[in-house]
């Protein structure tokens, strides 16, 4: 099993839409996770941190489920500025990241 | 947010050639890393620093080599590139492991 698998995409959703992700890990040890998010031919940039207790910000939300080992991350009222790919991050046994390989969205008009 | 710049943005340049790209953080941070990431696959660790002379390799098999003289800089370099080396080289930085890495804009290396 992969230490972070996450469903490729592509999601394609219309403007206003609601969408989620999610991803499954591996190691039960795991005590930081995050999502990133990549647009096309840039590097990632940090979105927000994945806290026990679920957080939210403006119109992006992340739950953790550490039973289930799996994390969330909820968008509303999407907007066309939110296409991009976004990643699945937590950390590694050895002290540093682990990413996966991105569920890429696209908002439509 | 963290301040780290990656030069050059974008190099072509002919087999065979030594290239070093370079990587400055200004936000004091003892962690950096490099990966390797091709056109829409996921990011692969190549080498890794907690801190000055210390270097590690990361997951994925790199024929790079990095050093870590100073705190802020954090350079990779290719002794003899190869069409092989094409690919987008990103480098980041955190304040401890575990923590949020912060990127640079990436080098886009294109060997002939």
């Amino acid at each position: 099993r992969k230490e972070v698998e996450q469903d490729p995409g592509p999601f394609n959703v219309p403007e206003g839409a609601t969408v989620a992700f999610n991803c499954t890990y591996s190691n039960s040890a795991s005590q930081s996770f995050f999502w990133y998010r990549q647009d096309c031919r840039k590097e990632p940039k940090l979105l927000m941190s994945v806290y026990s207790s679920g957080n939210e910000d403006g119109r992006f939300t992340a739950q953790l489920n550490r039973a289930s080992q799996y994390i969330s991350l909820l968008i509303r009222d999407s907007k066309l500025s939110d296409s991009a790919t976004y990643l699945c991050v937590l950390g590694g046994s050895q002290g540093n990241l682990i990413f996966g390989k991105g569920t890429k969205l696209s908002v439509k008009p | 947010e963290a301040d780290i710049y990656q030069t050059p943005r974008y190099l072509v340049i002919g087999t065979g050639k030594k290239i070093t790209l370079e990587c400055s953080q200004t936000m004091g941070h003892d962690k950096m890393y490099w990966y390797q990431q091709d056109p829409g696959m996921e990011l692969h660790l190549i080498h890794y620093s907690y801190g000055v002379n210390s270097t590690e390799k990361g997951d994925l098999s790199s024929e790079s080599t990095v050093s870590r003289i100073r705190t802020e800089h954090f350079p990779l370099t290719l002794e003899s590139a190869r069409p092989s080396h094409t690919s987008q080289y990103l480098c980041a930085s955190s304040e401890r492991e575990t923590q949020p890495q912060h990127f640079g804009d990436g080098t886009r290396l294109s060997i002939l």
